[in-house]
């Protein structure tokens, strides 16, 4: 089993969609939770960061963190065609310099 | 405008050629990072420097070498040793203390002919 399991899709929704990719993990000592989105043959962005259970809000994109379950969620509202890309969550343990990363999720976003 | 920058876009290997893939950084980060990417695979990291003059493996370092000889520079060489080169091969570079934000260039698609 890996440490990071995320389905790689492809997901499809049509553009305004509420969109929910998810990330389960093994390693109970992951503290830091990251998720990046990578365009086509580019290098990934970091687009949200958080650290231990909860959520955090950013614009269209929420983070939520479960580590009771070790199960975390990005929630991507009204999505745009521009949303599409491949997300990747990563995670790391406290005092690790190294994230693990998921193998991404392909979304698409036709209008 | 700061960045991280790799060299060539597209490279190609002959059989039992070592070619070498160029990683610049003006970001003035201490740590970067060498990942290899696979077609619906995450990263996998090859080589990881935490100083100058300092680096470890990676979960899949067999086949590559580094050097880190200066902070903002950090090649990797594809050795002949790696019998399956072709994937998508990234570089980062860490702000901060702990690894919360990677900075990732565009990326070296590697290619065998």
């Amino acid at each position: 089993q890996k440490e990071v399991e995320q389905d790689p899709g492809p997901l499809s929704v049509p553009e305004g969609a509420i969109v929910s990719l998810n990330c389960t993990y093994s390693n109970s000592a992951f503290q830091y939770f990251m998720w990046y989105r990578q365009y086509s043959r580019k290098g990934p962005e970091l687009l949200m960061y958080t650290y231990s259970s909860g959520n955090k809000e950013d614009g269209r994109f929420t983070a939520q963190v479960d580590k009771s379950s070790k199960y975390i969620s990005l929630f991507i509202r009204d999505s745009q065609p521009s949303d599409s890309a491949t997300y990747l969550c990563a995670m790391r343990a406290g005092g690790s310099y190294i994230p693990t990363f998921g193998r991404g999720t392909s979304l698409i976003v036709h209008p | 405008d700061g960045g991280i920058t790799q060299s060539p876009k597209y490279l190609f290997r002959k059989e039992g050629q070592n070619v070498t893939l160029s990683c610049e950084q003006n970001l003035n980060h201490d740590a970067m990072y060498w990942y290899r990417q696979d077609p619906g695979q995450g990263l996998r990291l090859i080589y990881y420097s935490q100083i100058v003059n300092d680096f470890q493996k990676g979960d899949i370092a067999e086949g590559y070498s580094v050097s880190r000889e200066k902070k903002e520079s950090f090649p990797l060489t594809v050795t002949s040793a790696q019998k399956n080169p072709t994937a998508f091969y990234l570089c980062a570079s860490r702000q901060g203390r702990a690894g919360e934000k990677l900075f990732f260039g565009s990326g070296t698609q590697l290619s065998v002919l």
